[in-house]
């Protein structure tokens, strides 16, 4: 059973462009997280949020966590090719450890 | 800082051997985990430990064994290797308790089953 379902799961674009990569659920989660992975590494977290309705900047990067924290978004303004990667959403709940992770969008930026 | 170090980066076994994937961290975490990623599945979590003597089973254990007798390492022991093994193994560890703690990924194990 897939808790997190992100989309779209593949998206290329051109530098300069405008992106918003989606991950929802049915589930109500304590928290959830963003991750990139680039090829041949491991995913590396780039913000957490824990409230609803919380928003987050990181640099050209905007995190939303939805109101009733069953969803988020990632938004990336004006993309470069640095942003190239598989981006995870991963949803934590206070019952047990399972942090469940979502199948991933794989981001291609071309110059 | 080496942070999480997983050995070997790569492996081919034939079915039904046996071989372990070790993974240890130098950042004094408490918390470890194991998780397998497939082409299209993301990450599935396999066994995880909230600290040394103590290991949890998680969504996909089935095939998979490890042991916590120190808090640097954390060995995954595949029993009898099946080409549904054949993926990527991340070995994870965070010092915040879940939900919020960040993972600190390796670097990765890719493994393949004959």
């Amino acid at each position: 059973t897939q808790l997190l379902e992100q989309s779209p799961q593949f998206l290329s674009i051109q530098e300069g462009e405008n992106l918003t990569v989606y991950c929802n659920s049915s589930s109500v989660f304590s928290s959830l997280q963003w991750y990139r992975q680039e090829p041949g590494e491991g995913p590396v977290l780039l913000v957490t949020v824990v409230t609803g309705g919380e928003v987050k900047k990181l640099k050209r990067l905007t995190f939303q966590f939805g109101d009733a924290r069953k969803d988020s978004s990632l938004h990336i303004t004006a993309a470069q090719p640095g942003d190239t990667g598989l981006y995870l959403c991963a949803g934590g709940r206070n019952s047990g450890y399972a942090l469940n992770f979502g199948k991933g969008t794989s981001l291609l930026v071309t110059p | 800082n080496a942070g999480v170090t997983q050995t070997p980066k790569f492996q081919v076994l034939k079915t039904g051997q046996s071989m372990t994937l070790q993974c240890a961290q130098d950042m004094n975490h408490e918390y470890m985990s194991w998780y397998r990623q497939d082409p299209g599945m993301g990450l599935r979590l396999i066994h995880y430990s909230v600290g040394a003597g103590i290991t949890d089973q998680g969504e996909v254990p089935n095939g998979y064994n490890v042991s916590r007798s120190t808090t640097e390492d954390f060995p995954l022991r595949l029993l009898s290797a099946a080409p549904s093994q054949t993926s990527v193994y991340f070995c994870a560890s965070n010092r915040v308790p879940y939900p919020t703690g960040e993972l600190f990924f390796g670097e990765g194990s890719r493994l393949t089953v004959l």
